[in-house]
This record gives C-alpha cells, sequence and structure tokens, in this order.
C-alpha cells in the first residue's frame, strides 16, 4: 500500500541551530503535503503546508521544500529554539481519494 | 479552521467494559475521522464517518469492536467495545481532507487508559 517515510525518528540540535526533516512518498497523485507539530499531550498542531504546485514555501523561521520528480519534501526549522521541541509529522494528501498518509514523526529536541 | 472538541479528555476503565467518545464541531462538515495514536506512535486512521452511512473502516479495525455513530453534521461518537489493556491509547477525531479543504485539523484527544 501507499506509504510516507520520514526520517530521522529523533534530532537533537543545539538552541540556534537549523533542523531538517525529510519525508518520501510513494503515491505519485498525491498533491498536498502539510507538517505537523505535536507537543506532549497535545493535538497534532498544522504548522505550514505545501501543494503540489509549488516548489518551496517559507513562513518566518520555517519552510517547506518539495521535489515531486523525487516524491520527496523537508521541514526546514532554521535559529531552532527550545519551544520547538516536540514531535513533528509529516503527510501526504491525495484529494482525488481523500487518502491522508502520515510519516512515522520525528522527535526534535532543542538543546538550550 | 474548525473548532473540534472532545469528551472525555482522559479516563481509566476497566477491562471488559466499553467506552464512548463524543467528538463535536463547530461547523457542518461532511466528512469525520477517528484515529488512534498509541505512546510514542503516528497517527493510524481508524475509520471515516459520513452523516447518513455506515462508517468505512480501515483494514484492522471492525464494526463490532469500534462502532461508530455519526447522527448529523456536527456531532460523532466512537466506542471502543470490550477494552483490553491493548486498546490503551489517544483516540483523536478530525475533519478536513475532503473537497472542500485539504487541511485536516484535530481534536484534542481522549486518552484511554484500559487496566
Amino acid at each position: 500500500g501507499e506509504n510516507v517515510e520520514q526520517h530521522p525518528s529523533t534530532l537533537s540540535v543545539q538552541e540556534g541551530d537549523s533542523a531538517v526533516i525529510k519525508c518520501t512518498y510513494s503515491d505519485s497523485a498525491s498533491n498536498y503535503f502539510p507538517w505537523y507539530k505535536q507537543e506532549l499531550g497535545k493535538r497534532p498542531q498544522l504548522i505550514i503546508d505545501i501543494r503540489s504546485n509549488v516548489g518551496e514555501k517559507k513562513d518566518q523561521r520555517i519552510a517547506v521544500t518539495l521535489n515531486k520528480t523525487a516524491k520527496h519534501f523537508s521541514l526546514h526549522i532554521t535559529e531552532t529554539q527550545p519551544e520547538d521541541s516536540a514531535v513533528y509529522f509529516c503527510a501526504s494528501f491525495t484529494s482525488g481519494t481523500y487518502k491522508y498518509i502520515f510519516g512515522t514523526g520525528t522527535r526534535l529536541k532543542v538543546l538550550a | 479552521s474548525a473548532v473540534i472538541s472532545q469528551k472525555p479528555s482522559r479516563d481509566i476503565c476497566q477491562r471488559g467494559t466499553s467506552l464512548t467518545i463524543q467528538c463535536q464541531v463547530d461547523s457542518q462538515v461532511t466528512m469525520m475521522f477517528w484515529y488512534r495514536q498509541q505512546p510514542g506512535q503516528s497517527l493510524t486512521l481508524i475509520a471515516t464517518a459520513n452523516q447518513g452511512s455506515e462508517a468505512t473502516y480501515e483494514s484492522g479495525f471492525v464494526i463490532d469492536k469500534f462502532p461508530i455513530s455519526r447522527p448529523n453534521l456536527t456531532f460523532s461518537t466512537l466506542t471502543v467495545s470490550n477494552m483490553s489493556p491493548e486498546d490503551s491509547s489517544i483516540y483523536l477525531c478530525s475533519v478536513g481532507g475532503t473537497g472542500v479543504s485539504d487541511t485536516q485539523y484535530f481534536g484534542p484527544g481522549t486518552r484511554l487508559t484500559v487496566l
């Protein structure tokens, strides 16, 4: 079946450094790629998303890039802060089938 | 984005009993989704709840174990039946991911512990 691979599973960075999380999807028909942040005990919250007709999107310290040919998309967080510590999930969505597939998650720890 | 609430927020239940989780949305939505998230794991879709029709279950999940109701366009319930400790998990409802809005938004979750 279709899946989304996410790497790394854990990531520790020093405060102020950048963090990159990568995902690979299998369904070539996927056309929407959101990223969610889940803090401990909280619900997943959308932080940024990108559609298949766009290669890059940026929102302050976070950015997402998409390579449709390679079926890769990545989350970039610059100038990391301790409050960025959380679990991040990527997902792929196929509007034709309403199919959402989530990655396995990345636990990011920002060390002060 | 939709405002989604769930009740209860948490519960501790005995083996063999059942728990019904409620999900309320502040706007009418066609499809609602129920997910399970086991500790340290990703989100696993249990079923899709459509108003006026039977829920659609994912592989590994059956109606007898997880009956779902969808009486109107703003409300749904998920029942976890004949519980065992393996059912201990967080259960989340969500909306979106349809033709109207591609983005899924999640409820706050119900943390279930089965003893």
